[in-house]
């Protein structure tokens, strides 16, 4: 079976300062990776997926996320936020078809002035 | 292009009651999907559409919940009779059959209230 957890429900933050949102996996096989971003009063939208390759992936609006094996985690970063970028994050975790998404419980990411 | 939409964007209803809900995929996307998400906890699958066909329904919580999708087009979750534990966000997506499910695109999600 396949989880996913966010550990931090709220990450509070100030204009311009770095932001790491932490999320654990687990799963008995080999796992494809993304992280989602909701707006409010929007749908989620794709930041960046992890599927093979290089294990830092680069997203939208300047995020990243480090995938690591060892750890089973994939951390989302990044090195300076802005007010815009206040919205709730989800981590997730496919099956091999992509067909079933496997979403953590959200963070909620709050930057202030 | 328009994007997936979801009608209503809020719904309340009496424990008991019926309730339907919409889902209009991006055009020519055969693959659709909904999720629920209840009291801030994670998002869960429900089930997967491909076309008119259901491929994976393992998620749906019990026979109170009906889905379908007429003509491969837009899809309905019907709750019948309604408890108060399927308060919560239904999100609908979609995606091209060629790309699979890892390019999702999601609705804004229809909030539903059971009281």
């Amino acid at each position: 079976a396949q989880s996913v957890t966010q550990l931090d429900s709220q990450v509070p933050v100030f204009e311009e300062a770095p932001v790491e949102l932490r999320c654990n996996y687990s799963s008995s096989v080999s796992v494809y990776l993304f992280w989602y971003v909701q707006y409010p009063n929007q749908g989620l939208q794709l930041l960046l997926k992890y599927l093979s390759g290089s294990t830092l992936v680069k997203g939208i609006n300047g995020f990243e996320a480090e995938f690591n094996k060892s750890q089973t985690s994939f951390h989302l970063r990044k090195p300076s936020v802005h007010i815009s970028d206040t919205a709730e994050y989800f981590c997730a975790v496919s099956d091999r078809n992509f067909n079933k998404f496997y979403f953590g419980s959200g963070t909620k990411l709050n930057v202030k002035p | 292009e328009a994007g997936v939409t979801q009608f209503p964007s809020h719904s309340v209803i009496e424990k008991g009651q019926t309730v339907t809900l919409r889902c209009d995929p991006i055009s020519g996307h055969d693959n659709l999907y909904w999720y629920r998400r209840v009291m801030g906890k994670e998002i869960k699958f429900l089930l997967h559409f491909v076309k008119e066909s259901k491929q994976d329904e393992s998620g749906m919580p019990n026979n109170r919940f009906l889905a379908e999708r007429t003509g491969g087009t837009y899809s309905t979750l019907k709750v019948q009779p309604a408890e108060l534990e399927d308060s919560g966000v239904y999100f609908c997506a979609s995606s091209l059959l060629r790309t699979g499910g890892y390019e999702q695109y999601f609705g804004p999600g229809t909030r539903l209230t059971v009281t």
